[in-house]
């Protein structure tokens, strides 16, 4: 079975600096990709996904994230971080073989002033 | 409805009663997953639904634990005698078809107590 790994439990920046949260699956073929934040008090939502070509995609609220098959990665990027991005963050994999929607344990983002 | 709904939105139990949470998903959305998140950890898959195909139930830590969907309508997540260590937010997602976003319910917190 796939699994998800986010080896950054925590991480702190400063408003402004650039982002990057790293997404490592374990899956023979190219599975589908998505990342998901999840904010204080509310639901989770999805950020960006890859299912195929580009393997740089682009999201909401500024975010993008790269596939590298070679890496088995799929890392979340922002250029300027702002203080309304402070939440968990969630990778998830699907293997289109009837297989569940298995996600990482989640980084939590934390953004200091 | 706009997006998933879950009921109740909370919900305290006293250790050994039974409990009954409810998922009404996308009309029109196939798939339907149901997820745990304990305090501060990620999402723990427990069953997965797809239009009339038999369910994914590999994820139900026991056998205190049911769920049911009839066709693409409303799922609903039973845990039987429940114990402390239920206690958790129980998040319903839905989906068009495999492999397409996911949408989130706000979730159910449970509390045994």
């Amino acid at each position: 079975a796939q699994s998800v790994t986010q080896p950054d439990i925590h991480i702190t920046v400063s408003e402004g600096a650039s982002l990057e949260l790293r997404c490592n699956y374990s899956y023979g073929a190219t599975p589908y990709l998505f990342w998901y934040v999840q904010s204080p008090g509310q639901g989770l939502q999805l950020l960006l996904k890859y299912f195929s070509g580009d393997t740089l995609v682009q999201g909401i609220k500024g975010f993008e994230a790269e596939f590298k098959r070679s890496q088995s990665s799929f890392n979340l990027r922002k250029p300027s971080v702002h203080w309304s991005d402070a939440a968990e963050y969630f990778c998830a994999v699907d293997d289109n073989y009837g297989q569940n929607f298995v996600f990482g344990p989640g980084t939590r983002l934390s953004v200091l002033p | 409805g706009a997006g998933v709904s879950q009921s109740p939105s909370n919900k305290v139990t006293e250790k050994g009663k039974d409990v009954e949470l409810r998922c009404d998903p996308i009309s029109g959305h196939t798939a339907l997953y149901w997820y745990r998140q304990r305090l501060g950890q990620g999402l723990e898959f427990l069953i997965y639904f797809q239009g009339n195909s038999a369910p994914d139930k590999s994820g139900l830590p026991s056998d205190r634990f049911s769920a049911e969907r009839t066709g693409e309508s409303v799922s609903t997540l039973t845990i039987q005698r429940t114990q402390q260590e239920d206690s958790a937010v129980y998040l319903c997602a839905s989906s068009q078809t495999r492999n397409t976003e996911a949408f989130f319910g706000q979730g159910t917190r449970l509390t045994v107590v």
